[in-house]
């Protein structure tokens, strides 16, 4: 199975500053790639998919790149709704596989 | 508005089997392309894929689980059910069903159900 490894685990970051989210994947997945954030308490939400496609409603500040093994979310300007936990998945391949998680705090 | 519902029991004890139904609103699971996943959560952990299963009722498993994993759809009622044998403490987590939208290659999760919490205790 493909093995989707998140960095860093835990991100300090201050309101309004850039936030960058990796993931990557231990065998290419082309751009096969979604992220999805998770608020404490709440239901994953769809964020990007091919890589680098906003899901309907998600604010332009988010945004992902990247395609092969290597992918980054960014959010610039964070707000204070943006701390959460973000999950990468691939769906190259069998079985559909998520990374382990990046928790976005406050700084 | 599409929304999902899982629902079953919140305690089973370790050896008994888990019957988990998702409830569908405002999509068919007789649409072509429509596809409804089950991914479950332990407490502070991460997302694990458990099964799918598409309009067609195309299937697939988690291959660590598959033994022990069952996935149906009741078309007539929109639901989905999973069931999930010979239970664990390890398989308490919060248990999710998903909606796969329609699309070529999208397997990925665009609505989510609210999630229940299974506890496997004795």
């Amino acid at each position: 199975e493909i093995v989707m490894t998140q960095s860093p685990a835990t991100l300090s970051v201050s309101p309004g500053e850039r936030a960058t989210l990796s993931c990557r994947a231990s065998q290419s997945v082309g751009s096969s790639l979604a992220w999805y954030q998770q608020k404490l308490g709440q239901t994953p939400r769809l964020l990007i998919y091919g890589a680098s496609t906003r899901a309907t409603g998600v604010p332009a500040r988010f945004s992902g790149s990247g395609s092969g093994t290597e992918f980054t979310l960014t959010i610039t300007s964070l707000q204070s709704e943006d701390f959460a936990v973000y999950f990468c998945q691939q769906y190259n391949d069998w079985p559909l596989t998520f990374g382990g998680g990046t928790k976005v705090e406050i700084k | 508005q599409i929304t999902l519902k899982e629902s079953g029991p919140a305690l089973v004890k370790p050896t008994q089997t888990l019957t988990l139904t998702c409830s569908l609103s405002g999509f068919s699971l007789s649409t072509r392309g429509v596809g409804v996943g089950w991914i479950r959560q332990s407490p502070g952990k991460a997302l694990e894929w458990l099964a799918i299963i598409y309009w067609d009722n195309d299937i697939y498993y988690s291959p660590s689980l598959k033994s022990r994993l069952t996935i149906t759809k009741d078309t007539s009622k929109n639901q989905v059910v999973l069931t999930m044998t010979n239970m664990d403490p390890v398989d308490t987590a919060t248990y999710y069903c998903a909606r796969r939208p329609v699309g070529d290659y999208t397997r990925f999760f665009d609505y989510w159900g609210q999630g229940t919490l299974v506890t496997v205790s004795s």
